[in-house]
Formats: C-alpha cells, sequence, structure tokens
C-alpha cells in the first residue's frame, strides 16, 4: 500500500523567511503532484514532477523530485502572507492513467 | 470557459436518504475522479472512470455508487449503506496521457448529515 506522509503538518512562519516542506512515499513512482487549497476552498495545481531530479519554480515556491530517496521538497523563498494555505502532495501509482494518493496536508500560516 | 462544475455547493442529508452530487466537465477530459475530503485531512479516491461506461473503485467506494454515461458528466451517489458521510466531496478530471495526466478539481459540494 502506497503510504504518503508530509512533514511538518502545521507551519507558522514570519514574512521574509525561508523554509522546506517534505513530502516522502513509500513505493516507487516517478509523478508528484503539488497542490495548494486555501480554506474551504477547492485544491489548485502547483507543480507536475514527472522525473527523477525534475526542479520547477513559481515566484517563491520551488518544488523538486527525487525518485530514488522517494523524497519531494516544497521550498518556500522570503514567505509572504498571501502563501498561508495548506499545501498537498500527491503520488501517482499508476503506470498509464492517474491514480493519487495524497499526504495529509501541511496548514501553511505566514505571519506579518 | 471550460471547468469543471458541481452542484450543489452545499447538501444536507436527513440519515437513511440516498443523494446524488452532481460533477459535470467541458474540458474534454476521458477520466473522471471522486475524492473525498475530511476536516484536516488529505483526500481520499472513492471512485475513479478512465472512460464512457467503465470505472473502478478507489480506497473508499463502500457506501457510494458512481455511473458515467456520458464523457462529460461523474454523478456519485451516497447511499445510506456509507454510515459517516458528512465530509468535502471534490470532483476531479485529466486527460489520460503517460506524458502528462495532472488532475483540475472542481469546487467541492460539503455534505452535511442531519
Amino acid at each position: 500500500e502506497l503510504k504518503v506522509e508530509q512533514n511538518p503538518l502545521f507551519l507558522s512562519m514570519q514574512e521574509g523567511k525561508n523554509y522546506t516542506i517534505y513530502c516522502n512515499y513509500s513505493t516507487t513512482s516517478d509523478r508528484l503532484y503539488w497542490y495548494r487549497q486555501d480554506p474551504g476552498k477547492s485544491l489548485e495545481s502547483l507543480f507536475v514532477l514527472l522525473s527523477n531530479g525534475a526542479v520547477k519554480q513559481e515566484g517563491r515556491l520551488m518544488a523538486s523530485l527525487d525518485t530514488k530517496a522517494r523524497l519531494s521538497t516544497l521550498h518556500i523563498t522570503a514567505a509572504v502572507h498571501d502563501l498561508s494555505a495548506t499545501y498537498f502532495c500527491a503520488v501517482d501509482k499508476e503506470t498509464s492513467g492517474s491514480r493519487l494518493t495524497f499526504g495529509e496536508g501541511t496548514q501553511l500560516t505566514v505571519n506579518p | 470557459d471550460g471547468g469543471i462544475t458541481q452542484s450543489p455547493k452545499y447538501l444536507f442529508r436527513k440519515e437513511g436518504q440516498n443523494v446524488t452530487l452532481s460533477c459535470e466537465q467541458n474540458l474534454n477530459h476521458d477520466a473522471m475522479y471522486w475524492y473525498r475530503q475530511d476536516p484536516g485531512q488529505g483526500l481520499r479516491l472513492i471512485y475513479y472512470s478512465q472512460i464512457v461506461n467503465d470505472f473502478q473503485k478507489g480506497d473508499i467506494a463502500e457506501g457510494y455508487s458512481v455511473s458515467r454515461e456520458k464523457k462529460e458528466s461523474f454523478p456519485l451517489t451516497v447511499t445510506s449503506a456509507q454510515k459517516n458521510p458528512t465530509a468535502f466531496y471534490l470532483c476531479a478530471s485529466s486527460i489520460v496521457s503517460a506524458a502528462r495526466d495532472e488532475q483540475f478539481f472542481g469546487p467541492g459540494t460539503r455534505l452535511t448529515v442531519l
């Protein structure tokens, strides 16, 4: 059974600081996704990582994938209040199509 | 505008009732999915369908049923057999491709059992 673990589950940080969210998974996969969820809202796709060593950046967020270590990271640079949300990683365990297993989510609060 | 719509936004159910949640997409995606989210938790897959008239159980299918009669539509019925149905339900869709099959999510339906 595929397990996806995120840490930390709760993160409170000050504006301007850097931090990293970690996503570990238990079985081989080379496809990993990061999503953002605002309170009471749906999920917004942030990054799609499709191969070992993939790195993608959008604004203050950068995601990477190490399939050998079964680890993805979401790095936040110089955090701003607008980044406050819950961030989920999801791993695809199928070789075609898509069947995602989600982590529990990391609730990020950025304080002024 | 292309997208995924879910209705209703809020739904209240009495114990013992079946209720149906609607999901429609006009993205021309082949695959559609239903997830359940409980407070403070991640999403869990209920059912998914990669082609019309075919669907597969996900990780928590008991007490739920689906149909896929049209490519655009994937309704979810929460039956009385689902003992704890209060949750946030999200529908998603994707193309079916080995290269890229990112899932896009609808706005969700919040179901409450009275």
